[in-house]
C-alpha cells in the first residue's frame, strides 16, 4: 500500500532563518506531488506541483522553492523565513493527469511558525 | 490562471437541516475531487467526478458535476454532529498538467 511521509510535525523557527521541509512517498512510483499551504482558517494554496523528477511548476511567487531530488521525494525550502510564511504546510502526492487523474492523498502536515 | 471558487465561506445549521456548497472553476476540468477536513486534520478524499452531469451519492451526501465541468455541489441531507468539517472541493485542469487546484473551503458548523 501507498504511504506518504511529511516531517516534521511542528515547527517554530526565527525570522530570517532557513527551512526545508522532507516529504516523501511509498508503494508508488512516478507520482505528481504537491505542497499547498494552509493559513489558519483558510483554504489550500497551491505552492509548488512536480510531475516527474527535476520538473518543480511553480504558482505563486515568494521566497519559497521546491526540489524533486528523487522520484518519490520532495523538498520545500526557504533560504530565509518571513513571518508571512507561517502556516500548515501539506505535502500531497496523486497519479495520472488529465480525467484519469486520481485523488490526492495527504501527509500529515508541518505547523510551521516562524517568530 | 486557473481559479476555483467556493460558496459559502461558512455556514452554522442546526442539526438535522440540510447544507449544501457550491464550487465554480473559471476553466473546464477534467475532473472534480471532493475532501473533508476535520479541525487539526488533513484532507480527506470522499469523491471524484468526471463525466459532465455526473451525480454520484455517499449516503447523505449528493455530489453533482455541472454540464460544462465548470461547477460542482455538495449536498448533505439532514446534518449530523459528525459532518462538522470544512469541505473543499478540487479540480484538476483540462490539460496534462497535474495541476490541483482546491476551493477556499465551506466549514460547517452543526448545533445539537
Amino acid at each position: 500500500s501507498q504511504t506518504i511521509h511529511q516531517w516534521p510535525a511542528t515547527l517554530v523557527q526565527p525570522v530570517g532563518s532557513p527551512l526545508s521541509l522532507e516529504c516523501t512517498v511509498e508503494g508508488t512510483s512516478n507520482p505528481n506531488l504537491y505542497w499547498y499551504r494552509q493559513a489558519a482558517g483558510r483554504g489550500l494554496q497551491l505552492l509548488f506541483y512536480s510531475v516527474g523528477i527535476g520538473q518543480i511548476s511553480s504558482e505563486v511567487p515568494q521566497n519559497l522553492s521546491a526540489s524533486r531530488p528523487q522520484d518519490r521525494q520532495f523538498i520545500l525550502s526557504s533560504k530565509k523565513l518571513l513571518l508571512s510564511d507561517s502556516g500548515f504546510y501539506l505535502c500531497a502526492w496523486s497519479k495520472g493527469l488529465g480525467p484519469m487523474g486520481t485523488e490526492a492523498f495527504f501527509g500529515q502536515g508541518t505547523r510551521l511558525t516562524v517568530v | 490562471g486557473q481559479q476555483v471558487m467556493q460558496i459559502p465561506q461558512y455556514q452554522h445549521v442546526q442539526e438535522g437541516e440540510d447544507f449544501t456548497t457550491y464550487c465554480n472553476s473559471s476553466t473546464t476540468l477534467s475532473n472534480i475531487q471532493w475532501y473533508k477536513q476535520r479541525p487539526g486534520g488533513h484532507p480527506v478524499f470522499l469523491i471524484q467526478l468526471v463525466k459532465s452531469g455526473e451525480v454520484k451519492k455517499q449516503k447523505r451526501l449528493t455530489f453533482q458535476f455541472g454540464e460544462a465541468k465548470k461547477n460542482s455541489s455538495l449536498h448533505i441531507t439532514a446534518t449530523q454532529t459528525t459532518d462538522v468539517g470544512t469541505y473543499f472541493c478540487a479540480g484538476l485542469g483540462s490539460s496534462n498538467t497535474g495541476k490541483l487546484i482546491f476551493g477556499q473551503g465551506t466549514t460547517l458548523q452543526v448545533k445539537p
